[in-house]
């Protein structure tokens, strides 16, 4: 079965661009999580989507984030403009199940690198 | 907020050993789980917990859930080179949409 599927795997870009991020959930996952993981802060929740509907975005750093899931095969993570701080492999997963239970299939991830 | 405090942050160790890591937490959690993140790569669930006290096994990975519900173990016995990557423990409050909390992992090395 294929995995949680996320594009491009490397992204290097100059400060002010915009980035936008892909994923492609397992089948049949309700839940879809993007993550973000750096050295200093590991990983951390930005913003979790049940049946397509955003359910907590309170992760999300500021309104240069933005994240959408316009059907249950499809999510998209945005960054604009980005920053050099915005650096960092950048994680979708998806379960079948709340994330409360912990049983999440990530993606390879997609390294960011703003100049 | 919840934190999760990982021991060791990193580990040498020869082929071969047993492996001994912890995490540890400020609050009680009703959910531990540990996940394995190659280089490169995204985590990878290995065993999820869901009652204090609970041990369970993953073949030569053994976790428990410790009684004051506010820490985990995991153990790796005879090492081998695929082991090498970075675990993170991982915790919740309850089974529902409460946030995930992941440790700050630690990191295992294999010495030839």
């Amino acid at each position: 079965d294929a995995g949680v599927i996320q594009s491009p795997r490397h992204e290097v870009t100059e400060m002010g661009q915009e980035v936008t991020l892909r994923c492609k959930p397992i089948s049949g996952h309700d839940y879809l999580f993007w993550y973000r993981q750096t050295m200093m802060r590991g990983l951390e929740l930005l913003i979790y989507f049940n049946n397509n509907v955003p359910i907590d975005d309170s992760g999300m750093p500021e309104d240069r984030f933005s994240a959408k899931m316009p059907n249950a095969s499809f999510s998209t993570l945005k960054i604009q403009p980005s920053e050099p701080r915005d650096s960092a492999v950048y994680f979708c997963a998806s379960s079948r199940v709340p994330q409360g239970s912990g049983e999440l299939f990530f993606g390879e991830g997609s390294r960011l690198t703003v100049l | 907020g919840q934190q999760l405090n990982q021991s060791p942050q990193s580990m040498f160790i020869q082929e071969g050993e047993d492996v001994s890591m912890n995490c540890t937490s400020s609050s009680i959690f009703n959910t531990w789980l540990w996940y394995k993140q190659d280089p490169g790569e995204g985590p990878v669930l290995l065993i999820a917990l869901y009652k204090a006290g609970e041990l369970t096994s993953n073949g030569r990975l053994t976790a428990q859930f410790g009684t004051t519900r506010k820490d985990s173990f995991l153990n790796i016995s005879a090492s081998i080179p695929s082991d090498v990557g970075i675990y993170f423990c991982a915790g919740s409050t309850n089974f529902g949409n409460e946030k995930l909390t992941f440790g700050t992992g630690t990191r295992l090395t294999i010495i030839p």
